[in-house]
């Protein structure tokens, strides 16, 4: 069955510092790789879309890195700041074009 | 960058009625849409593609005839919630897809969103 699995479910750091999210994935065949940003009450942002021959992708403070192999994915966030506090979301789309949502790691950043 | 609008953000509505909720592409033209639903605390769910001109395409339990989806344009496409219930009270959200870009990927634009509340 294809599964994406986040971790953790949130996280609370201080402003400033950096913090890495985790995607697992058992979806096959892979296509590409998402990372969504989601703040409270509003529609999902795209941060980064990466395919299998790609490790990492950056966006400003994002950075996400793809294991084909392991089949995880990573996306860290350098220099925290409050704005960052948010849902982040794990998608993997498959060959057939079907989208597999992960549940989100929801990010709180304390001054 | 594209942008995909919502109307309304936010409507409370009385049991038993029906709420439209209206998703479109400001700047480009949309053949694809999709419905999404998400309660709170949990990620989206995708209720059905909505395809320029023909019928939607819904996901397994996704009663079509509850919510209906119409996507007359390129650039609207419709939900309407028939009947609705408290248990139909949640965060709808489309998103329209722009393909050929970002290096051959389709890209996914979301709406802001519409928070339905049922009384």
């Amino acid at each position: 069955k294809n599964q994406v699995e986040q971790s953790p479910q949130s996280l609370i750091i201080l402003e400033g510092k950096n913090c890495t999210l985790q995607c697992n994935y058992t979806v096959s065949p892979f296509s590409n790789l998402r990372w969504y940003k989601q703040d409270t009450g509003r529609g999902p942002v795209s941060l980064t879309i990466m395919t299998f021959s790609e490790n990492t992708k950056s966006n400003g403070r994002y950075t996400a890195t793809l294991d084909a192999d392991t089949k995880q994915s990573s996306l860290h966030i350098t220099a925290s700041q409050l704005s960052d506090s948010a849902s982040y979301i794990c998608v993997v789309r498959d060959s057939n074009y079907q989208l597999i949502w992960g549940a989100g790691t929801k990010l709180i950043i304390k001054p | 960058g594209a942008v995909v609008s919502q109307h309304p953000s936010w409507v409370i509505c009385k049991s038993g009625t029906s709420v439209k909720i209206e998703c479109r592409s400001l700047d480009f033209q949309a053949t694809t849409m999709f419905w999404y639903r998400q309660f709170p605390k949990q990620s989206l769910m995708l209720m059905a593609t909505s395809n320029e001109g023909s019928k939607a395409t819904y996901e397994q339990g996704v009663e079509k005839d509850k919510f209906l989806i119409n996507h007359a344009s390129l650039t609207l496409s419709t939900l309407t919630v028939t009947s609705a219930h408290p248990e139909d009270s949640s965060f709808y959200i489309c998103s329209a897809i722009i393909t050929g870009i970002s290096g051959g990927f389709d890209t996914q634009y979301f709406g802001p969103g519409t928070r339905l509340t049922v009384l």
